[in-house]
């Protein structure tokens, strides 16, 4: 079963650029979370997707938004880049259970704002 | 807002020493899970934990969940250099995880 694919790996943009990362959930998996992961900060929560709904948002400007497509893909958008969103940005894609969400990780695709 | 701290944050130990992380939280959770994340890569999930009291192990690595379900604790025996990268533990819920900051751990040969 292949695991979750997030593409690209990297990416170099500059200030005031807009963005979009892809990625594709495991086959089955509905749910799509996307998450920041920055040395300081570690993995903060941006939000979550469950069939082309977003169910669930973090506490990011508007600036950061995202879809879900009827195959369960889905996208983030950032938009007016600034030097801090340089961070790895992490999509997972959930298998619900009785005990709450199991979450599977893609690579990552590695952002860099100059 | 659910909090959940890791700790130590940084740990650099020589290969076949053992050692123990802890990740804490004041919120009960429905179950808790630990993930290792290796430099460039996405968090790869290692164990989930449901039930208070709960013991997990996986090879080398021993987790325990928390008689109260607020805390829980990895213990690694005989570490190798391939358990080098960063732990984290995530609080389970439904939609959304909480994760902490979690312990980088180095081992050297």
């Amino acid at each position: 079963k292949a695991g979750v694919t997030q593409t690209p790996r990297y990416l170099i943009k500059t200030r005031g650029q807009q963005v979009t990362l892809s990625c594709s959930p495991i086959s089955g998996h509905r749910s799509v979370s996307w998450y920041q992961q920055t040395p300081g900060q570690g993995l903060q929560f941006l939000f979550e997707y469950f069939s082309e709904t977003q169910r669930n948002k973090g506490n990011f400007p508007g600036r950061f938004s995202g879809r879900q497509f009827s195959n369960s893909r889905s996208e983030m958008n950032v938009s007016t880049l600034e030097l801090g969103d340089s961070a790895l940005y992490l999509c997972a894609s959930s298998l619900a259970s009785a005990f709450g969400d199991i979450q599977y990780f893609g690579a990552g695709t590695r952002l860099s704002v100059l | 807002t659910q909090l959940l701290e890791q700790s130590p944050q940084f740990l650099s130990i020589q290969e076949g020493e053992n050692l123990t992380v802890y990740c804490n939280s004041s919120s009960v959770f429905s179950s808790l899970q630990w993930y290792r994340q290796e430099p460039g890569e996405g968090p790869v999930l290692l164990v989930t934990v449901v039930t208070g009291g709960e013991v997990k192990k996986l090879k080398r690595l021993t987790f325990q969940f928390g008689d109260a379900r607020k805390d829980s604790s990895l213990h690694i025996t005989a570490a190798q250099p391939g358990d080098t990268g960063l732990y984290l533990c995530a609080g389970g819920g439904y939609s959304t995880l909480t994760f902490g900051k979690g312990t980088m751990l180095l081992v050297s040969p």
